[in-house]
């Protein structure tokens, strides 16, 4: 089954206790992101990654680092969590992040973050 | 100015209205647009794409004007299920998607 997974999906910790979010990809798709969701904000963009090797940042990249070593897996780093980046974190991939090719993007479940 | 918005509503409607949404964005440059449906607390799933020429899914009908700069949302024959949050998805530059807030549809009885 064609999927994006996430995990953890439920996550409470401590303020500066580095956590990763992990994402993964079974679709061979090129274009991985995160996003972050907030009441009265929508989704945020976080970071993009077009190709392995290839990680640009989005709307709101402040506190976060990503790393693209393998096309499948997209995981998000936080090194020193704040009560700030308490949130709903969405993965997504699509096929390649070329605007022209308007190639919709397929979302992970979601992982909610609570940081103390 | 942001640069993706969308009304938030909530739009309250009966069964069987029809119901339209806009989405305005700021980049002229923009190209990749789309409709995103939202369940409370679930993932984000793509409705429809929008294409210049506007396109038809069954009930739904997304069009773009290009020269006022939106993308449009109709809902025709409104079903208990179609309650949900609308997010519209703009491409602002190069890869950067940007999502709007969303609007909030619930569908009466």
């Amino acid at each position: 089954e064609a999927q994006v997974t996430q995990n953890p999906r439920y996550l409470i910790t401590v303020t500066g206790k580095k956590l990763t979010v992990t994402c993964s990809q079974n679709m061979n798709h090129e274009y991985m992101s995160w996003y972050r969701q907030d009441p009265g904000l929508g989704l945020r963009q976080i970071y993009y990654s077009m190709n392995v090797e290839v990680t640009d940042k989005g709307d709101v990249p402040e506190g976060y680092k990503v790393s693209r070593k393998e096309k499948r897996n997209f995981p998000l780093i936080l090194e020193s969590p704040s009560p700030n980046q308490t949130s709903l974190y969405f993965c997504a991939s699509s096929p390649s992040g070329t605007p022209l090719s308007n190639q919709p993007q397929h979302f992970g479940d979601g992982t909610r973050l609570s940081i103390l | 100015r942001k640069e993706v918005e969308q009304d938030p509503g909530p739009f309250n409607v009966p069964e069987g209205a029809t119901v339209a949404f806009n989405c305005t964005y700021s980049n002229s440059a923009s190209q990749s647009f789309f409709w995103y449906r939202q369940d409370c607390r679930k993932e984000p799933k793509l409705l429809m794409s929008v294409y210049s020429s506007g396109n038809e899914d069954g009930r739904f009908t997304a069009q773009l004007n290009r020269a006022s700069q939106y993308i449009s949302l109709l809902i025709r024959d409104s079903k208990l299920s179609d309650s949900a949050t609308y997010l519209c998805v703009v491409n602002i530059y190069k890869n950067d998607m940007r999502f709007g807030a969303g609007t909030r549809l619930t569908v009466k009885p």
